[in-house]
């Protein structure tokens, strides 16, 4: 079946730990996209890749890091700099991003920092 | 600063009733409206709008866009307690990102 995977469901760490939250997709998309979900506030970008081996800082990347060394794949790591790294963290992908096609989620991440 | 709003924020209804979700934006370069429905888990994907004044319908579920006002609405008639879901909008624009609204959490109640 073709989809988007995130690991693990649920992911706790203690402060000043870096944790790495995982984004695999077997859609042949080229596009992929890392978002927070915070409760009351909409979805914000962290980081976005059009290209394997190039990606883009979104609008909060500060405190998080990211690869894009295969096209499928597009790990986020979340590192100790974040303040507030408890959040919901959802990947997404699209065909491409030069166009208006539909950005497709993972089932998400959620991150509680002890 | 390129924006997204959705009003209203909450809303609980009962079964049957009718609801009308708002999106309003203000962005540079529009391309398209997304209507996302999101439960527990990762939003899936409703409705995407690029046209002003096209109607697109999915069983009990339709939209339309208004590009001159800015602005789109989604419909949800007989609702029931399967509708209960945070409904997100989202805005493409030049940039080919994502602009995401705060979301309507909407609650129906049998």
């Amino acid at each position: 079946d073709g989809g988007i995977t995130q690991s693990p469901k649920y992911l706790f760490r203690k402060e000043g730990q870096n944790v790495t939250l995982s984004c695999e997709q077997n859609l042949n998309h080229d596009a992929m996209y890392w978002y927070r979900q915070d409760p009351g506030q909409g979805l914000r970008l962290i980081y976005y890749s059009q290209i394997v081996n190039d990606f883009q800082k979104g609008d909060i990347a500060e405190g998080y890091s990211v690869s894009r060394e295969k096209k499928e794949s597009f790990p986020l790591t979340v590192t100790s700099a974040q303040k507030n790294p408890t959040a919901f963290y959802l990947c997404a992908s699209s065909k491409d991003s030069q166009s208006t096609d539909t950005q497709y989620f993972g089932p998400g991440t959620r991150l509680t920092v002890l | 600063e390129d924006k997204v709003v959705q009003s209203p924020l909450s809303l609980v209804v009962h079964e049957g009733d009718t609801v009308t979700l708002n999106c309003s934006y203000e962005v540079t370069n529009f391309r398209s409206l997304l209507w996302y429905k999101q439960e527990k888990k990762a939003p899936t994907f409703l409705f995407m709008l690029t046209s002003s004044g096209i109607e697109k319908k999915s069983g009990r579920l339709s939209s339309i866009l208004d590009k001159k006002e800015l602005f789109s609405i989604l419909n949800i008639t007989a609702t029931q307690t399967g509708d209960s879901a945070v409904y997100l909008c989202a805005v493409i624009h030049n940039t080919d990102k994502l602009i995401f609204g705060t979301g309507t959490r909407l609650q129906v109640f049998p």
